[in-house]
């Protein structure tokens, strides 16, 4: 069984610097995949990032970039420039290859202070 | 394009009762996942379905079935409920089986239990 972990049930942060979102995971397939989740107050789930397990450099999409290492299963999200919009509940996520499943961590909900 | 839909937004039912809720994937995509989310129990999988057939199911009790139609429309039926099944139900469409895809989630509905 695969499983996603998040050990910050909530974070904070000033309007415009950094924060990073952890993240780890366990699973026993060798080609899978990783993505971080938003889901604001209206409750729809938006996807911020993906990683392919086999590459890598790191994704990077604007303000948003993970740290990915592989031997140590962790998958951790930096938002840069924070912005007020960003405040929402992040979930860590895995899918395995060849499987449509997403296993979600607890999730984080971050807030920006303004 | 248009996103994925889900009919109805709101629903509240009593124990016992039936229900049937509706997921419209984005045009072309041929897969649909259906998801529950609680406070409780977080986001859970539910089922998978492609080309009309249940790939893939999570550990849910019978009274959750579902089932996808040809142009890729999906319902997924609680029979018998119960109060434990209130919750946000999420469905989500990807374009290709077997991955590697992104899922994108629709609104969900808002299940609520007397």
């Amino acid at each position: 069984a695969q499983t996603v972990t998040q050990s910050q049930p909530e974070m904070s942060v000033q309007e415009a610097e950094t924060v990073t979102l952890s993240c780890t995971y366990d699973t026993s397939e060798s080609d899978y995949y990783l993505f971080w989740y938003k889901q604001p107050p209206s409750r729809q789930m938006i996807l911020v990032i993906r990683q392919e397990a086999y590459k890598q450099q790191n994704a990077t999409e604007n303000r948003f970039s993970v740290n990915f290492q592989k031997a140590a299963k962790s998958f951790s999200l930096k938002i840069s420039d924070s912005q007020l919009g960003d405040a929402a509940m992040y979930f860590c996520a895995l899918s395995n290859f060849g499987n449509e499943k997403l296993t979600f961590g607890t999730g984080t909900r971050l807030t920006i202070i303004p | 394009k248009a996103g994925v839909t889900q009919t109805p937004r709101y629903l509240i039912k009593t124990r016992g009762q039936q229900v049937t809720l509706s997921c419209s994937p984005i045009s072309g995509h041929r897969s649909v996942s259906w998801y529950q989310q609680t406070p409780g129990q977080g986001l859970q999988f539910l089922f998978e379905y492609f080309s009309e057939t249940q790939r893939n199911k999570g550990n849910f009790p019978g009274r959750f079935s579902g089932r996808q139609f040809s142009n890729s429309r999906s319902e997924m039926n609680v029979s018998t409920l119960e109060l434990g099944d209130s919750a946000l139900y999420l469905c989500a469409s990807n374009l290709l089986a077997g991955g590697p895809d992104t899922q994108y989630f629709g609104p969900g509905t808002r299940l609520t239990v007397l």
